[in-house]
């Protein structure tokens, strides 16, 4: 069974360092989207691409972080500099498209970060 | 602005009691309500979704949820709960833009 990808599954690191996650989505899917999902709350949206393009990035918050998805198929998501308050579980998802009431989206596992 | 309350932050039960896990929306368009289960330290996984129709849905692992507009609630439920039901439970409405919006979960523990 197809199944969203994502590396590391645990990140620990240092505020002020840099760090890097990546998502392999679904194969075919055009739309992948990055949540960021703080402990006790549920999934935020940071970010969401169409292709290659972005669509949506209303919560990321842009002076520290970035997102690309440079030939439409895999994905990165960086943080530089980590601040304490970007501990949190960061999910990837895809979805066959990013229209439609029933566009199920299909989370990965998801990488825990922990900044010092 | 749409938005999804979840009023249980913990919900324990005993093994093959009954559970109802609450979710109450705000939205005033028309309503596509979600409910997902995140196991521990693993993805979302889809349960079930309300898009239209019956306003009784049946998901996976023999959950159901009601959608009751008069309410604005879409509750969860299921008639005997397993230990391996124990873990966190998102419900979530979508917004004219498609975008998913989360509760902010309940922990369903299921004791022996």
């Amino acid at each position: 069974e197809a199944e969203v990808a994502q590396s590391p599954r645990y990140k620990i690191t240092e505020k002020s360092q840099a760090v890097a996650f990546w998502c392999d989505p679904i194969s075919g899917h055009a739309t992948l989207y990055w949540y960021r999902q703080i402990l006790g709350q549920g999934p935020e949206l940071l970010v969401q691409f169409q292709d290659e393009s972005v669509v949506d990035d209303s919560q990321l918050p842009k002076d520290r972080f970035s997102a690309e998805r440079l030939k439409g198929v895999d994905s990165t998501l960086k943080i530089q500099p980590a601040e304490l308050g970007d501990s949190a579980m960061y999910l990837c998802a895809s979805s066959p498209s990013g229209q439609g009431w029933d566009n199920e989206q299909f989370f990965g596992p998801g990488t825990r970060l922990t900044v010092l | 602005a749409q938005s999804v309350t979840q009023l249980d932050s913990q919900v324990p039960v005993f093994e093959e009691a009954p559970v109802e896990l609450r979710c109450n929306y705000s939205s005033s368009v028309s309503v596509y309500l979600f409910w997902y289960v995140q196991y521990p330290n693993q993805g979302l996984q889809l349960l079930l979704k309300y898009l239209s129709g019956s306003t009784l849905v049946k998901g996976i692992n023999g959950f159901e949820a009601e959608f009751n507009k008069s309410q604005t609630s879409f509750h969860l439920r299921k008639p005997s709960v397993h230990i391996s039901d124990t873990a966190e439970y998102f419900c979530a409405v979508m917004d004219s833009s498609y975008k998913l919006i989360f509760g902010s979960g309940t922990r369903l523990l299921v004791r022996p």
